[in-house]
Formats: structure tokens, C-alpha cells, sequence
């Protein structure tokens, strides 16, 4: 069955660059129509998406937060990373990856991020 | 970006009762529409894709219609299991977009 799991610091201090790493299970990278996304929740309020990418490399991007993301693939180790720079404490949330095929099917459980100095 | 509007924020009821609850898109997103559950804690879990496609093993009590700017999620008997937090997001383009959710709370 297909299972993700994000890691990655759950503490970090204001201006710092936050690294999460989704590996996952269950499903390969390489297969047409396949994604991994991205999606946060900060504490009490609604979902965000943040990034997304295909198993053809093509990237997208929250528009507001564009500039300060990057996420990639690594087919062969199945894990994609998500960078988020000049961290700042409204980026305090849960952060959520999760498998798309047409929609968000699977997501793992969350790691939470704090943001404080 | 396309922006999602659910109504209500929350809604009280009991176990047995019908619940709906409505999601507006700003512009024309034809079927791209899925339903989430989210308990509290616990990551969300799609319900409904393809705005009435029903996910595989949720329960038949769940079902989505609509297309194009107005689409519904009907629970058709609530049960205990179903108090919760309830998003859509519109898959059409990108940026992706979630609601605001809804809250399912016992009455």
C-alpha cells in the first residue's frame, strides 16, 4: 500500500531555511500522472498548498510563497524535499505531503514546525 | 487564483440527521473538485473526488454533486465517526485552493 512520511527539524529559528524530506512507499515516482505535494495547516485554521511535482519533473509553486520554495525528486531514494527559506513564526504549522493521482489520495501524518527564536 | 467559499463554517447535529455542505468556486472548475475529512490530530483523508467520485472505502453515506461553480457534500446519516473537520479543494488549475472547511460538531 502507498505510505509517506514526512522528517525533517521541528524547531527552527527565524531566517533560517527549513528542509522537510517525504519518503515514500507503495509507488513509483516515475509513473505518468503520479505527484507529490506539499500542503500546511497552521494550528486551528484551514489547509494551504504549497508545492507539487510530477513524475515528469514538472514543478509548481504557491504563487505568494514562489520565491521562498523549492521542491524535488529523487526517484531512485523515493523521497521529495521541500525547501522553504527566511523562515518567519506565521510559518508555524503542520506540514503535510501527500500522493496526488488526479487528487491529494494519500497524505502522511504531518510533521509539526515551529518557528521561534 | 481560484478562490473556495464553503458554507457553513459549522454546522450542530446529531447522529442519524442529514448534513450538507456547500462549496462555491470563484470561476467555472467543471468536476475538479474533492472532499476531505480531517479529525483533529489526524491528516486528511479525501473522500470524494472528480466532484462525486466516491473514494475508495468510504462509506456509501457520503456523496458529492455539482459542477462548474456549486458543488455539495451530503452525509445522508451522520454517525459518531463523522464529527469533524470537512474541506473541498478545487484541482481545476493551479494554484491549488482548499476552503475554508466546515465543522461538523455534535448537536
Amino acid at each position: 500500500q502507498i505510505t509517506l512520511k514526512e522528517s525533517g527539524l521541528t524547531l527552527v529559528k527565524p531566517t533560517q531555511t527549513l528542509t522537510l524530506t517525504c519518503t515514500f512507499s507503495g509507488f513509483s515516482l516515475s509513473t505518468i500522472g503520479v505527484g507529490v505535494g506539499w500542503i500546511r495547516q497552521p494550528p486551528g485554521k484551514a489547509l494551504e498548498w504549497l508545492a507539487l511535482v510530477y513524475w515528469d519533473d514538472d514543478k509548481r509553486y504557491s504563487p505568494p510563497l514562489k520565491s521562498r520554495l523549492t521542491i524535488t525528486k529523487d526517484t531512485s531514494k523515493k523521497q521529495v524535499v521541500l525547501t522553504m527559506t527566511n523562515m518567519d513564526p506565521v510559518d508555524t504549522a503542520t506540514y503535510y505531503c501527500a500522493h496526488s493521482d488526479d487528487a491529494f489520495d494519500i497524505w502522511g501524518q504531518g510533521t509539526t514546525v515551529t518557528v521561534s527564536s | 487564483d481560484i478562490q473556495m467559499t464553503q458554507s457553513p463554517s459549522s454546522v450542530s447535529a446529531s447522529v442519524g440527521d442529514r448534513v450538507t455542505i456547500t462549496c462555491r468556486a470563484s470561476q467555472d472548475i467543471s468536476s475538479w473538485l474533492a472532499w476531505f475529512q480531517q479529525i483533529p490530530g489526524k491528516p486528511p483523508k479525501l473522500l470524494i473526488y472528480g466532484a462525486s467520485n466516491l473514494q475508495s472505502g468510504v462509506p456509501s453515506r457520503f456523496s458529492g454533486s455539482g459542477s462548474g461553480t456549486d458543488f455539495t457534500l451530503t452525509i445522508s446519516s451522520l454517525q459518531p465517526e463523522d464529527f469533524a473537520m470537512y474541506y473541498c479543494q478545487q484541482t481545476n488549475s493551479f494554484p491549488l485552493t482548499f476552503g475554508g472547511g466546515t465543522k461538523v460538531e455534535i448537536k
